[in-house]
């Protein structure tokens, strides 16, 4: 199956700077990428996803990411960070048959 | 608000017990998933259900037994679990005819056992 890899495992930023976290997948034909956020304590929620077209989408919460083939990469940002993104982030694509792969998550911690 | 909703959020449980966990959806979606997630850690697939057919099982202990009643309900059954079962259970659902569309997540069961 094909992988995808966040480099941070832990990441902290102050709050209102600037939050770029990394994601690299592996090769293979266009991958249908995603980006999750969990909340201690509850499920995952879709920020946003990447299909195909334009190489920058956003999400939801005021972020966005940029897919970029010829890095292998779809990294996941946001202008200013609020105390309340402090969270556990899941970068994740689709295999065949529907099925997603994560990959190990990167927690955020905001300072005050 | 989650459009997946999962039932109870905490279960606490002895390895001899008998119990369900219960998820639902009214996207009308027709795949269905649980998840096993352990702390710190990304969730790991256990079952897909497809218009209401088991299409994927990842290997999973029959101590776990899934069942699809309709396409808004998921149930895992869970029978004479150990301890290393301890972990918060999600269910998620998606559109399977629509290529790669996102699995939407409920907030999960958290289940420990005794």
């Amino acid at each position: 199956a094909q992988s995808v890899t966040q480099p941070d495992i832990h990441i902290t930023v102050s709050e209102g700077a600037s939050l770029e976290l990394r994601c690299n997948y592996s090769y293979g034909a266009t991958p249908y990428l995603f980006w999750y956020v969990q909340s201690p304590g509850q499920g995952l929620q879709l920020l946003l996803k990447y299909f195909s077209g334009d190489t920058l989408v956003q999400g939801i919460k005021g972020f966005e990411a940029e897919f970029k083939r010829s890095q292998s990469s779809f990294n996941l940002r946001k202008p200013s960070v609020h105390w309340s993104d402090a969270a556990e982030y899941f970068c994740a694509r689709y295999n065949a048959g529907n099925m997603l792969t994560f990959g190990g998550g990167t927690r955020l911690m905001v300072k005050p | 608000d989650t459009e997946v909703t999962q039932t109870p959020k905490h279960l606490v449980m002895g390895m001899t017990n008998k119990k369900s966990l219960k998820c639902e959806q009214h996207m009308g979606h027709r795949a269905m998933y649980w998840y096993k997630q352990k702390a710190k850690k990304p969730p790991e697939l256990m079952f897909v259900y497809s218009y209401e057919k088991l299409s994927i099982n990842e290997s999973v202990p029959s101590r776990f037994s899934p069942e699809c009643p309709n396409s808004s309900l998921l149930n895992l059954h869970l029978h004479a679990l150990q301890p290393e079962d301890s972990a918060l259970y999600l269910c998620a659902s998606s559109q399977p005819d629509r290529e790669y569309q996102p699995q939407h997540f409920g907030d999960g069961t958290r289940l420990s056992i005794l």
